[in-house]
């Protein structure tokens, strides 16, 4: 199982959009509609953001979104706001009950 | 309202065995699926273990086969083995509830240090 790939770092201005991408491969991101995003602040859990690629829990903003293309999800964070600095983790099923983990992309807001 | 609360014993000599505790409230353990996920200091997350709600279990490869998780519904708990500890089994280790849409809820995690 290889690891997803994630940016490091991007960065952005208040009230500006960044987009994060998270490539995969056919096994994983590219096969399964199962990308989920992670939102986690220092010494913080991981918060879920996002889940089936584009989906909303219930209490997060609709200033994230999320979709996919083939290998590649992308997570887009809109208006930023100073409390978005964090880092951001993508995860896919890659089937038969295993998981792949993005290395994740700190988010500075300039 | 879900909690999870995971609890361990800090600090792990090399070669022994780490034993972690996930305490859940809130749901029936035995209707979820759960996980445990680690983060080494300073890194990112890695998928650990997986336990369905029928007892069907999976581990990351990169264990090697020391890993163990496993439930008591009785106690809602969920438990994590892990054997012949190194250095870079140092992490937080974090349980969390989901399957493949996502992991919808998080523990606060524990820190485990492995170190003479």
């Amino acid at each position: 199982q290889s690891a997803l790939t994630q940016p490091p770092s991007t960065s952005g201005s208040p009230g500006q959009s960044v987009t994060i991408s998270c490539t995969g491969t056919s096994n994983d991101v590219g096969g399964y509609n199962y990308v989920s995003w992670y939102q986690q602040h220092p010494d913080k859990a991981p918060k879920l953001i996002i889940y089936e690629v584009s989906r909303r829990p219930s209490g997060v903003p609709d200033r994230f979104s999320a979709s996919k293309s083939g290998n590649t999800a992308s997570l887009t964070v809109s208006g930023l706001q100073a409390d978005d600095e964090a880092y951001y983790y993508c995860i896919s099923y890659a089937g038969s009950d295993s998981w792949v983990f993005g290395g994740g992309t700190k988010l500075t807001v300039l | 309202q879900v909690q999870l609360q995971e609890s361990g014993p800090g600090l792990v000599q090399p070669s022994e065995t780490l034993s972690l505790v996930c305490t859940v409230s809130g749901v029936s353990i035995k209707n979820y699926y759960w996980n445990w996920i680690r983060q080494p200091p300073g890194k990112g997350l890695e998928w650990v273990a997986f336990i369905s709600n029928s007892g069907s279990t999976n581990y990351n490869p990169s264990l090697n086969g020391r890993g163990t998780i496993s439930v008591d519904t009785s106690k809602n708990q969920i438990y994590l083995r892990l054997t012949s500890l190194t250095p870079a089994d140092t992490a937080v280790y974090y349980c969390a509830r989901g399957y493949r849409s996502g992991y919808f809820d998080w523990g606060q995690g524990t820190l485990v240090t492995v170190s003479s």
